[in-house]
């Protein structure tokens, strides 16, 4: 079965830095991968989906990067400011019927 | 407003009653799933409906049922044979095979 991993499990950097989180899965045959964020208590917003055929997507001040051989996705944020800290996710949809597989995030917090 | 509600945000249930929660969504999208979130782990898949009366189990169906017969509405009902219904609840839908976009979440206690 499936297993992703997300490390580290939290994260805090000053304002301005770049950083990188990091994901890995266990099964390479994967159909997309996709990076959200959540906030307390709320639902999720997807920021970046990577087809099984991209090696990266990028939104903004966000790139995320895919290498399937090694089962290991990259989430960049350059420039990181205090609304960037939340709990990212990364999903990986092994199936193409859109069967996510979730990691347990890496919670970032962006110190002011 | 487009968009996924879920109703209500937070939820209070004495154990041995059964609870329905609702997730509605005016996108126009074929497949909905339902979600639970524990402190400490990933979301994990309840039930998704791919097309309207038609459903599947996810990985933790166990002690859920679920219901199709709109587009626009999931609910999702946990019955009193969940072991451990204290959770937060995600409710998602999806366009295809992409981006599948969630809900508010709700957040149920049982005691």
């Amino acid at each position: 079965k499936q297993e992703v991993t997300q490390i580290p499990a939290a994260l805090s950097v000053p304002e301005g830095e770049n950083l990188v989180l990091n994901c890995s899965f266990t099964d390479s045959a994967i159909y997309n991968l996709q990076w959200f964020r959540q906030d307390p208590g709320k639902g999720l917003t997807s920021l970046l989906l990577i087809q099984s055929s991209q090696r990266e997507q990028t939104s903004g001040r966000l790139n995320a990067s895919l290498d399937k051989s090694s089962g290991r996705s990259t989430l960049y944020i350059a420039a990181s400011q205090p609304g960037d800290s939340a709990t990212y996710l990364c999903a990986v949809d092994q199936t193409g019927a859109n069967n996510l597989f979730f990691g347990t995030g890496t919670r970032l917090t962006v110190i002011p | 407003d487009g968009g996924i509600t879920q109703s209500p945000k937070y939820l209070f249930r004495k154990e041995g009653q059964n609870v329905t929660l609702s997730c509605e969504q005016n996108l126009n999208h074929d497949a909905m799933y339902w979600y639970r979130q524990d402190p400490g782990q990933g979301l994990r898949l309840i039930y998704y409906s791919q097309i309207v009366n038609d459903f599947q189990k996810g990985d933790i169906a166990e002690g859920y049922s679920v219901s199709r017969e709109k587009k626009e509405s999931f609910p999702l009902t946990v019955t009193s044979a969940q072991k451990n219904p204290t959770a937060f609840y995600l409710c998602a839908s999806s366009p295809d095979s992409y981006e599948q976009y969630f809900g508010p979440g709700t957040r149920l206690t049982v005691t």
